[in-house]
């Protein structure tokens, strides 16, 4: 049971590149979240999914794009980076609220850099 | 903008002393969750207190809410070397999961 598991790890890009960070979970969970965290911000929520097929926007999702094409995956898109997208990504997943486990599972963390 | 703020930014303790750290948020809320990051990993959810209750424990955490104050502690009794990480308070206030994070605590135990 691997959890949420986050692909790359790590990553540098240049300015204007695309580049898309997938997540996955193996815990049949509803919800999924993108969040990104910078220094003395904490974490900011990107975008997030109730359900396959479905997103919704976050506090911060102005140069973002997500997808939820399959219950498992849900896919954060860069279309052209810019430096202010340097930050820890984090993907989370949740069973759906009202279910007396109203808690996050997250992923180990992607860390990008745009020069 | 965030919701909760959390206070100290920093603590630094010796091991087998209490932790306490407080989060202050600005609307009604559903619940309030406590998470822990160790340095270059995920969060793990740690304990959730609702609306209705005024006071949680879990081992040797302890968790109180005040709503009429919109604020929130965590206590870590006897705390250990392995407690160090950074703390953070998240509020709930919707039926989405959309959590709101504070900014954290980064609690040093010196052993």
């Amino acid at each position: 049971n691997a959890g949420v598991t986050q692909t790359p790890k790590f990553r540098v890009l240049k300015t204007g590149q695309s580049m898309t960070l997938l997540c996955a979970q193996d815990m049949n969970h509803e919800y999924m979240y993108w969040y990104r965290q910078d220094p003395g911000m904490g974490l900011r929520l990107i975008h997030y999914s109730v359900g396959e097929g479905t997103t919704a926007k976050g506090e911060v999702p102005d140069g973002y794009n997500v997808s939820r094409l399959k219950k498992q995956n849900f896919l954060l898109g860069l279309e052209s980076a810019a430096p202010s997208q340097t930050s820890v990504y984090f993907c989370a997943s949740a069973l759906p609220w009202g279910t007396g486990q109203e808690k996050l599972f997250f992923g180990s963390g992607t860390q990008l850099s745009v020069l | 903008s965030q919701q909760g703020e959390e206070d100290p930014q920093a603590l630094s303790i010796q091991e087998g002393e209490n932790a306490t750290m407080n989060c202050s948020y600005k609307t009604s809320i559903n619940n309030l969750q406590w998470y822990r990051q160790n340095s270059g990993r995920g969060l793990v959810h740690l304990i959730l207190i609702r609306s209705n209750e005024r006071e949680k424990h879990s081992g040797r955490l302890r968790v109180t809410l005040d709503t009429s104050k919109k604020s929130s502690s965590l206590l870590i009794t006897a705390s250990r070397a392995a407690d160090t990480a950074s703390y953070f308070c998240a509020t709930d206030a919707g039926n989405t999961g959309k959590l709101i994070f504070g900014q954290g605590t980064t609690l040093q135990v010196k052993p």
